[in-house]
């Protein structure tokens, strides 16, 4: 069964630009999660979806945005980009968010903003 | 403050030792993972803990609910085990995690 796939790998944004990010979860899995790590901040908790209603969010300027489809893929976004938005952003997905459902991570997107 | 704590930050073993990576939390959790991530930035869930001990090859697992501590050990250590690992504690009902600041894990031959 294929694994949570998140495209692209690799991105590079000039300052001010938006970019948009994909994660498409593991056939099944409802409940879709985002994270950005970075050197100082380590991994932090963007947002998560579940059937298409974000259910929790962290604490990130509304730059960050995101949606779930019907089918459970997620996109997320950030407009305005910065410098500082240079990270690796990562999402999880499990079949939902709850005692005993496992979370499964993807291979990440790397971005640079230049 | 951060809800959660590893020790050590960075950690350098001989081939064949054993290792320990110890976690611990703040706050009510309903599960605490396990992760691995190598050079290139993808994460593997090792584990899923929410009471007592798991066993994957030459690696274990253990969690006390009470002292809101987790272990990772690590027997037979290789090489190919230098990654970071990061302990992940899950709150509520949610797939909301807080994580650790992880370890670096460098196994020498």
């Amino acid at each position: 069964k294929a694994g949570v796939t998140q495209t692209p790998r690799y991105l590079i944004k000039t300052r001010g630009q938006q970019v948009t990010l994909s994660c498409s979860p593991i056939s099944g899995h409802r409940s879709v999660s985002w994270y950005q790590q970075t050197p100082g901040q380590g991994l932090q908790f963007l947002f998560e979806y579940f059937s298409e209603t974000q259910r929790n969010k962290g604490n990130f300027p509304g730059r960050f945005s995101g949606r779930q489809f019907s089918n459970s893929r997620s996109e997320m976004n950030v407009s305005t980009l910065e410098l500082g938005d240079s990270a690796l952003y990562l999402c999880a997905s499990s079949l939902e968010g709850g005692i005993g459902r496992e979370a499964f991570f993807g291979q990440g997107t790397r971005l640079t903003v230049v | 403050k951060n809800e959660v704590e590893q020790s050590p930050q960075n950690l350098t073993a001989q081939e064949g030792e054993f290792i320990t990576i110890n976690c611990s939390y703040s706050v009510g959790i309903s599960a605490l993972h396990w992760l691995q991530q190598h050079p290139g930035g993808g994460i593997v869930s090792l584990f899923m803990l929410s009471s007592g001990k798991k066993k994957h090859g030459r690696l274990i697992a253990t969690i006390n609910i009470q002292e809101k501590h987790s272990s990772l050990h690590i027997t037979a250590s290789h090489p190919r085990d230098s990654a970071v690992y990061i302990c992940a504690v899950r709150l509520g009902t949610g797939n909301q995690f807080y994580f650790g600041t992880g370890t670096s894990l460098t196994v020498i031959p």
